[in-house]
């Protein structure tokens, strides 16, 4: 079945490092990418997203690409904050059926001033 | 009410006893997502529903059910609850499947003793 492996937590950085999270897929056809992210004790938001091979997803400095080559879709962000510090999620949409979101296992992601 | 609500917030339950968490959204989204979060494991579905009036099964439905009854409410009963049900819970709505963003809503954290 389809399934998301992202990089194992946790990550520590200074604030204005550069950030990326790596993230590859298995999935039957073309499914849709996600990046979502999950504050302190709230709910998952959706921070970006790319449907098609190539497409770039971009939201508050932070960016993913599409790659069908190498089935991935890496997070980056040039320059991290503090209040960047939350866990971040790869998800693909299930073409299947409900068209069911699969979520990678989280990162956790600290950034020290 | 703005976007998903779910109650309660917070639960510690016996074991045995019968529980239901409750689900709505004010948003018209014809679709509605019940998952687990566990440490290390992510998110993982448990039923879902592509609109009113139907469900469906997903990873790990095993000790749960659920209802749709109307487009807004969706809530999930634990018939008979035991400690590996001890988890958070998330409920989300999208539009409708596949490429489009689920809204996530703040979560209930069950503890089953």
């Amino acid at each position: 079945g389809d399934s998301v492996t992202q990089m194992e937590g946790p990550v520590t950085l200074s604030e204005e490092a550069f950030l990326t999270i790596n993230c590859t897929y298995t999935a039957t056809g073309y499914p849709s990418l996600f990046w979502y992210v999950q504050y302190p004790g709230e709910g998952l938001q959706l921070l970006l997203k790319a449907t098609k091979a190539d497409d770039k997803g971009s939201n508050k400095g932070f960016e993913a690409t599409y790659r069908k080559e190498t089935t991935s879709f890496h997070l980056e962000k040039g320059s991290v904050q503090v209040s960047d510090s939350a866990v971040y999620f790869c998800a693909l949409s299930d073409l299947q059926g409900a068209q069911k979101l699969v979520f990678g296992q989280g990162t956790r992601l600290t950034i020290n001033p | 009410i703005a976007g998903i609500t779910q109650a309660p917030t917070s639960q510690i339950l016996a074991a045995g006893r019968r529980m239901t968490l409750r689900c709505t959204q004010d948003m018209r989204h014809n679709a509605m997502y019940w998952y687990r979060q566990d440490l290390g494991l992510g998110l993982r579905l448990i039923h879902y529903s592509n609109t009113a009036g139907t469900t469906g099964k997903g990873e790990v439905p095993d000790g749960y059910s659920v209802s749709r009854a109307n487009t807004d409410d969706f809530p999930l009963t634990l018939a008979s609850a035991v400690p590996s049900q001890t988890s958070v819970y998330f409920c989300a709505s999208s539009v409708s499947g596949g490429g489009n963003e689920q809204f996530f809503g703040p979560g209930t954290r069950l503890t089953v003793l």
